[in-house]
């Protein structure tokens, strides 16, 4: 069974801060990962994905994948209270395969 | 672009009852995703389309749901008799390939009272 693990939270940060949101899959030929960002009563919106060892960067948020360790990661620079909401890590083999979500990290960015 | 729509957006209904969800694709997505997410939940894959024909449908309960795909476009869930335990948000998703980033529609909560 394949799985993908977060720690459900409450994670809490100060306005401004850096937020680390992590996750760890099971199955070691897992090809690309995602991040997705779920406000209370809404559905799921991608904000990130990642292929390949190592950081990307988009605006404030950064993804870290080491697939050796596997882990992949999801850094917040500068919280704000609009970035409150549930964090989604989904992985997948780039072809054929669904998305496995894992339970989602609830992050209060704290005003 | 338009996004992917689903009705309706809730539904309540007694336990036994049927019930059906819609969902309509972005234009051009040829794989289509249900989803079924319980309150704190990550999202769980019923079933996964490309065009028309199934991909996956391990997951799906096929004694009480069942869904298809018309013609490659809009997708349809069903449940039969429906349970307590079937109360839920499904989410309908689409990409225009496998392995690629997911956009998903609004969902439809479901309560079986």
């Amino acid at each position: 069974q394949k799985e993908v693990e977060q720690n459900s939270g409450p994670l809490s940060v100060p306005e401004g801060a850096i937020a680390s949101l992590n996750c760890t899959y099971s199955d070691r030929v897992s090809q690309s990962f995602f991040w997705y960002r779920q406000y209370s009563g809404k559905s799921p919106e991608l904000i990130m994905s990642i292929y390949s060892n190592g950081d990307k960067e988009d605006g404030r948020f950064t993804a870290q994948l080491n697939k050796a360790s596997q882990y992949v990661s999801l850094l917040i620079r500068d919280s704000q209270p609009s970035d409150s909401a549930t964090y989604l890590c989904a992985v997948t083999h780039n072809y054929g395969q669904n998305f496995v979500f894992g339970p989602g990290t609830r992050l209060s960015v704290l005003p | 672009e338009a996004g992917v729509a689903q009705s309706p957006r809730y539904k309540i209904i007694e336990k036994r009852q049927s019930v059906a969800f819609w969902c309509n694709p972005i234009s051009g997505h040829a794989t289509l995703y249900w989803y079924q997410q319980i309150l704190g939940q990550g999202p769980k894959l019923l079933i996964q389309f490309q065009n028309n024909g199934v991909v996956d449908d391990s997951q799906l309960p096929k004694d009480r749901f069942s869904a298809e795909r018309l013609k490659g476009v809009d997708s349809t869930l069903k449940i039969q008799p429906a349970k307590l335990e079937d109360s839920a948000v499904y989410l309908c998703a689409s990409s225009w390939g496998r392995g690629r980033g997911y956009t998903f529609g609004s969902g439809t909560r479901l309560t079986v009272v």
